[in-house]
């Protein structure tokens, strides 16, 4: 069965923090990886894409990599600000379906 | 748990022809629906929110005309792909937002292909 969990479900820092997001599959035969971000009440906005045969992105202050033997993929945010407060959700796409993490909601405190 | 049925899970028509594409929360209500699409190697991206009797609105770029966007009910959005072109083929997701919680549930999406 294909799963995505995501650690920790909750995380509150101070502003100006680095932090990780981590994001764990289950079946590492994957098309590719997306990272999301949701607002309250929005859709999701698309951060970063990884695909199979990438190591990382980089958009600004965040970073992702993905190891996919290991069936894992980080979400490393830099210098942490208030505005980057949301719920923060992976994406493993198969080709055919898309499973989704469970999300974890990042709060940083000015 | 909460489940969104998205339905079809794959279609395949012919250009110039119309696709309706269905999303349903099975046991929760949902104000507030979202459609998103994939093009090949591409990341997902979001088209428009529904909203319960009310007018959907666009994401910048995506033309309302053609992506008929209806939310008559709580538990049910379509999105119907008007006049499709073969670069109209995608996939396509649906999520919705259980009212009063933030959390989206998401349906297993449709992949359209326009020959």
């Amino acid at each position: 069965k294909q799963e995505v969990t995501q650690i920790p479900a909750a995380l509150s820092v101070p502003e100006g923090e680095n932090l990780v997001l981590n994001c764990s599959f289950t079946d590492s035969a994957i098309y590719n990886l997306q990272w999301f971000r949701q607002d309250p009440g929005k859709g999701l906005t698309s951060l970063l894409l990884i695909q199979s045969s990438q190591r990382e992105q980089t958009s600004g202050r965040l970073n992702a990599s993905l190891d996919k033997s290991s069936g894992r993929s980080t979400l490393y945010i830099a210098a942490s600000q208030p505005g980057d407060s949301a719920t923060y959700l992976c994406a493993v796409n198969y080709g055919q379906n898309f499973v989704f993490g469970p999300g974890t909601r990042l709060s940083v405190l000015p | 748990g909460a489940v969104v049925s998205q339905h079809p899970s794959w279609v395949i028509c012919k250009s110039g022809t119309s696709v309706k594409i269905e999303c349903r929360s099975l046991d929760f209500q949902a104000t507030t629906m979202f459609w998103y699409r994939q093009f090949p190697k591409q990341s997902l991206m979001l088209m428009a929110t529904s909203n319960e009797g009310s007018k959907a609105t666009y994401e910048q770029g995506v033309e309302k005309d053609k992506f008929l966007i209806n939310h008559a009910s709580l538990t049910l959005s379509t999105l119907t792909v008007t006049s499709a072109h073969p670069e109209d083929s995608s996939f396509y997701i649906c999520s919705a937002a259980q009212t009063g919680s933030e959390k989206l549930f998401f349906g297993s999406g449709t992949q359209l292909s326009v020959l």
